[in-house]
């Protein structure tokens, strides 16, 4: 029941490339969200928005950037991917809810390497 | 948002219930706690939430205490297919933090 849809699934990149991570979904959720995920370790928070326009950032520094032009679409980017960068991304949209009831839908992920 | 623990690492025999418990002393009274599990690199599925009452769905039981201050993810015929890492985070409005979880391994 994938409605969120992240591309693409691996990358392997060189140092100093621009890259973009791709992340939609079909739900027509107000919040959406980026979590950086390092093998065998915890998801960290690192960029989130609230509706078109808006955009947050988490609880790890991250040197990515995001924008929300529309609601469906939340892309993550690199201006200078770094070796450090190497990382699972993880993408996930919520409705917003004032009473805050309203569970997380992740993608898959995309796997990242930078060379 | 409020902190959880959760022990690191649990079995559980084929065919069992799996009781996977989660302290979140610090829960402010608006905040859910939300349970997801984690297959090798795929993105948290998510089981299942809740506030106050106990719930139940079709994959998990969630008990939470009167007092809010914990609770319990019960696996009620746990396959080889739950071995899964299982998060126990609580969240309101604004956004929600993951920790470290629990490695479940379901064994033959």
């Amino acid at each position: 029941e994938a409605d969120i849809y992240q591309t693409p699934r691996y990358l392997v990149i060189g140092t100093g490339k621009k890259i973009t991570l791709e992340c939609s979904q079909t739900m027509g959720h107000d919040k959406m969200y980026w979590y950086q995920q390092d093998p065998g370790m915890e998801l960290h928070l690192i960029h989130y928005s609230y509706g078109v326009n808006s955009t947050e950032k988490g609880d790890l520094s991250s040197e990515s950037t995001v924008s929300r032009i529309r609601t469906e679409h939340f892309p993550l980017t690199l201006e200078s991917a770094r070796p450090s960068h190497t990382s699972q991304y993880l993408c996930a949209s919520s409705v917003y809810r004032v009473s805050g009831n309203s569970p997380l839908h992740f993608g898959n992920g995309t796997r990242l390497t930078v060379t | 948002d409020a902190k959880t623990t959760q022990p690191p690492s649990m079995d559980c025999a084929e065919g069992r219930a799996a009781n996977l418990p989660c302290n979140h002393s610090t829960i402010s009274g608006n905040e859910y706690v939300y349970w997801y599990r984690q297959i090798h690199s795929q993105g948290p599925q998510y089981i299942i939430h809740g506030l106050k009452n106990n719930e139940t769905n079709e994959m998990a039981s969630l008990i939470i205490t009167e007092d809010r201050k914990s609770s319990t993810l019960i696996l009620p015929h746990a396959t080889l297919r739950d071995t899964a890492v299982y998060y126990c985070i609580v969240g309101g409005v604004y956004k929600l933090s993951f920790g470290a979880g629990t490695t479940v391994t379901v064994r033959a």
